[in-house]
């Protein structure tokens, strides 16, 4: 399994430009998350979905757009980058896992993370 | 929504020292903890969790962690470390009924010879 992918590593935008983040993970996973990482504040979720047509905001939703056609792809959309969209981006993936005694026994696991800078 | 407190921004520790790091939660109602590890320019690896049952936790390279639900607490602990344990680490906290995670600002950890 390669696990969860994420492309690009790097990307460069100018104020305005439009790019998606690609994400896939190959574990059959339920549930798939984006993130951002800025310093000083942790990792903060954007969107999230709960499967293959679902998806809901997460903390910061503002400029970013999500979808989920298939179980395995969950690309981030920025449609209009900003200065203050720069950061790192991590996707996750986790499964309900093992449900021994009604409690959920998820891992996220987390892809590379792709840094993207807007001037 | 759930809110972490990581008490400390840099912990800078000398090899085979023992090493603390300290989390503190919001909740007041069942949580489901985590400690995740980033090495420099990668992802994010699960040291350990915290689900139910036994309040010391056992994880990955040597950790470990004591939850203390009274001082809503995490903190991680490695009783030595090594120049390879220098990065940053995250709590997390989600709801058991709820996939979403809240992370920590995180601790970066520096191992020095």
């Amino acid at each position: 399994n390669a696990g969860v992918t994420q492309t690009p590593k790097f990307q460069v935008l100018k104020t305005g430009q439009s790019m998606t983040l690609q994400c896939a993970q190959d574990m059959n996973h339920e549930y798939m998350s984006w993130y951002r990482q800025d310093p000083g504040m942790g990792l903060r979720l954007i969107h999230y979905s709960v499967g293959a047509g679902i998806t809901d905001q997460g903390e910061v939703p503002n400029g970013y757009n999500v979808s989920r056609s298939t179980t395995e792809d969950f690309p981030l959309r920025l449609l209009s980058a900003a200065p203050s969209q720069t950061s790192v981006y991590f996707c996750a993936s986790s499964s309900e896992g093992d449900t021994t005694g009604g409690q959920r026994q998820e891992t996220q696991y987390f892809g590379p993370g792709t840094r993207l800078l807007v001037l | 929504a759930q809110s972490v407190t990581q008490l400390d921004s840099q912990v800078p520790v000398f090899e085979e020292a023992p090493v603390e790091l300290r989390c503190n939660y919001s909740s007041s109602v069942s949580v489901y903890l985590f400690w995740y590890v980033q090495y420099p320019n990668q992802g994010l690896q699960l040291l350990l969790k915290y689900l139910s049952g036994s309040t010391l936790v056992k994880g990955i390279n040597g950790f470990e962690a004591e939850f203390n639900k009274s001082q809503t607490s995490f903190h991680l602990r490695k009783p030595s470390v090594h120049i390879s344990d220098t990065a940053e680490y995250f709590c997390a906290v989600s709801d058991p009924n709820d996939y979403k995670l809240s992370f920590g600002a995180g601790t970066t950890v520096t191992v020095r010879a």
